[in-house]
């Protein structure tokens, strides 16, 4: 069983506001990722770490910054959000060698008025 | 072409029915093969698990993977209302540092 968790799991905010959303795993995983997913879509990459230190943005652009400190940390952060950052965003984590996927968090459901 | 393709349904199917879920991709160099479902404001949780070709069966799920078709399945059988979500095809080739491609993902509906 993974263990790899999301707060807040819900955020209303209104536009402007920084936000950061975060994401930690307790399973010693090198590998983290965030995705982007709207109701009923497809799962975008926006950002992935291979390590302390290492970030890399993915196939969506987006606005949204992420740090890599603590090999169990990957917050994202919004510096100034906008409506249409509303979406569902996951975290994930992986370990390569033989086994090469990912565990996902909850989820963070972010509202922006 | 998208890489993965998946028919995102939704398909509804009576309890008990057999279920099949197919993802067919165009990459010869996936090796690593997976399923997610997915609920309703959650996040993907991994299902199955197989590498290259052949049969991988857990309790009521089954995975296959026929590399040569490039097509890939999991079956459900004795199907229940809460198998009803979304399931995700994954798929990633050797040593590409776990990224994965993923398929859109299929609505299931299990009706009592």
């Amino acid at each position: 069983e993974a263990d790899i968790y999301q707060t807040p799991r819900y955020l209303v905010i209104g536009t402007g506001k920084k936000i950061t959303l975060e994401c930690s795993q307790t399973m010693g995983h090198d590998k983290m990722y965030w995705y982007q997913q709207d109701p009923g879509m497809e799962l975008h990459l926006i950002h992935y770490s291979y390590g302390v230190n290492s970030t890399e943005k993915g196939d969506l652009s987006s606005e949204s910054t992420v740090s890599r400190i603590r090999t169990e940390h990957f917050p994202l952060t919004l510096e100034s959000a906008r409506p249409s950052h509303t979406s569902q965003y996951l975290c994930a984590s992986g370990l390569a060698g033989a086994q090469e996927t990912q565990y996902f968090g909850p989820g963070t459901r972010l509202l922006v008025l | 072409q998208k890489e993965v393709e998946q028919d995102p349904g939704p398909l509804s199917v009576p309890e008990g029915a057999i279920v099949s879920l197919n993802c067919t991709y165009s990459n010869s160099a996936f090796q690593y093969f997976m399923w997610y479902r997915q609920y309703s404001r959650k996040g993907p949780e991994l299902l199955m698990y197989t590498y290259s070709s052949g049969n991988k069966e857990d309790g009521r799920f089954t995975a296959q993977v026929d590399k040569s078709s490039k097509y890939i399945s999991l079956f459900i059988r004795d199907s229940q209302p809460s198998d009803s979500a979304t399931y995700l095809c994954a798929m990633s080739v050797h040593n590409a540092g776990n990224m994965l491609t993923f398929g859109g993902g299929t609505r299931l509906m299990v009706k009592p």
